[in-house]
């Protein structure tokens, strides 16, 4: 089946570390993308990468940084520049690399919970 | 700039009707519109481009006035099933990124 992989579902880390979130998809899509999610401040975006090998920053990318070795993988690295990690992090994929007209599926998600 | 949904919240009885709008202070391009259940994954509903028709999906349609920057989310007879927070995103033009509302929480009751 086809889909949209990030592991791991819930993620604890002490104060001071970096973390790597993964994404992982098999729908052949060509861009990627990073959001964050905090209670009732809905979707914000992190990075996104249009092509392999290329990434633009979001509205939050202070903080985080990512890498795009490969179609299929976009991992998201939480650094402890992060001030308020804590928050639900969702990866998403779309076939075509327009973000504004191409429909954006998403993963699971994965709750990173800062001790 | 984030578009703007209302209301924030609202509460059906299984059978009834709901709109939610969304608004930009930006001229748009297109909107996408998306349904989240607690903890889980969005869900894409429906996408609607600059210059392009209503939506619909099954129940739940969807217009989108360019004029006003706005778009609005019809649910009709609604189902149990239809519970969740709804997001739209907007996209400012060809290659521009989405930006999400904060969401409209949806309950419905029996």
């Amino acid at each position: 089946d086809g889909g949209i992989t990030q592991s791991p579902k819930y993620l604890f880390r002490k104060e001071g570390q970096n973390v790597t979130l993964s994404c992982e998809q098999n729908l052949n899509h060509d861009a990627m993308y990073w959001y964050r999610q905090d209670p009732g401040q809905g979707l914000r975006l992190i990075y996104y990468s249009q092509i392999v090998n290329d990434f633009q920053k979001g509205d939050i990318a202070e903080g985080y940084s990512v890498s795009r070795e490969k179609k299929e993988s976009f991992p998201l690295t939480v650094t402890s520049a992060q001030k308020n990690p804590t928050a639900f992090y969702l990866c998403a994929s779309s076939l075509g690399a327009e973000p504004s007209t191409d429909t954006q599926y998403f993963g699971p998600g994965t709750r990173l919970t800062v001790l | 700039q984030q578009p703007v949904q209302s209301p924030q919240a609202v509460i059906l009885r299984e059978g009834e009707d709901a709109v939610i709008n969304c608004s930009s202070s930006k001229a748009l391009y297109s909107v996408h519109w998306y349904r989240q259940k607690h903890g889980e994954a969005p869900v894409f509903l429906m996408i609607l481009l600059k210059g392009g028709e209503q939506k619909g999906h099954e129940k739940i349609s969807a217009s989108f006035n360019e004029k006003k920057q706005q778009s609005s989310l019809y649910l009709t007879a609604s189902q149990l099933s239809y519970s969740g927070t709804y997001f739209c995103g907007t996209g400012g033009g060809s290659n521009y990124k989405l930006t999400f509302g904060k969401g409209t929480l949806l309950t419905v009751n029996p």
